[in-house]
């Protein structure tokens, strides 16, 4: 069973660029996260979603941060315009729903460095 | 402070050598997750419990939800266990800073 597939692996943008990160989860799970994980610290979860619909994303920062997953499929996130504070791997995960007793699938992640 | 404490933040053990990780944690949850994180960044699913203990291979998890506490244990460790160890609260997405586990041969 092929994993969750994050493009690309590497990213190195300076600030106020934009940026977007494409994620493809396990076939067949419904919910998607994207997490943010800044080098020392654990991983913070940005958006949740269900499906193609939004289940959470109270930590995602709306005035510059933006993921769809318009077909319930795959996923983007954009980060436009993008600051210092973004450098940070940026992990997709999946699971076969959003119940809580899910394991979730993490992909590789995306390494993103803003100068 | 944070919702997830883990302990200690870096160890450093020899080949053989039977390891801890403990975590503790301040919010409710019905299931806490391990995680291994290899440099590079990948990110593998080691255990989700709820109680008791779990065992894979040389990996033990336990949980105490009285307590909030639970631990890692990898007995035998070898160099390849060499990765960053995250513990989670599932339902809030509540994750730990992690360990960094260092075997030296």
């Amino acid at each position: 069973e092929a994993g969750v597939a994050q493009s690309p692996r590497y990213k190195i943008i300076e600030k106020r660029q934009s940026v977007a990160f494409w994620c493809n989860p396990i076939s067949g799970h419904a919910t998607l996260y994207w997490y943010q994980q800044i080098l020392g610290q654990g991983p913070k979860l940005l958006i949740q979603f269900q499906n193609n619909g939004v289940v959470d994303d109270s930590q995602l920062p709306k005035d510059r941060f933006s993921a769809e997953r318009l077909k319930g499929v795959d996923s983007t996130l954009k980060i436009q315009p993008a600051k210092l504070e973004d450098s940070a791997v940026y992990l997709c995960a999946s699971s076969p729903s959003g119940g809580r007793g899910n394991e979730q699938f993490f992909g590789p992640g995306t390494r993103l460095t803003v100068l | 402070k944070n919702e997830v404490e883990q302990s200690p933040q870096n160890l450093t053990a020899q080949e053989g050598e039977f390891i801890t990780i403990n975590c503790s944690y301040s919010v409710g949850i019905s299931a806490l997750h391990w995680l291994q994180q290899h440099p590079g960044g990948g990110i593998v699913s080691l255990f989700m419990l709820s109680s008791g203990k779990k065992k894979h291979g040389r990996l033990i998890a336990t949980i105490n939800i009285q307590e909030k506490h639970s631990s890692l244990h990898i007995t035998a460790s070898h160099p390849r266990d060499s990765a960053v160890y995250i513990c989670a609260a599932r339902d809030q997405f509540y994750f730990g800073t992690g360990t960094s586990l260092t075997v030296i041969p």
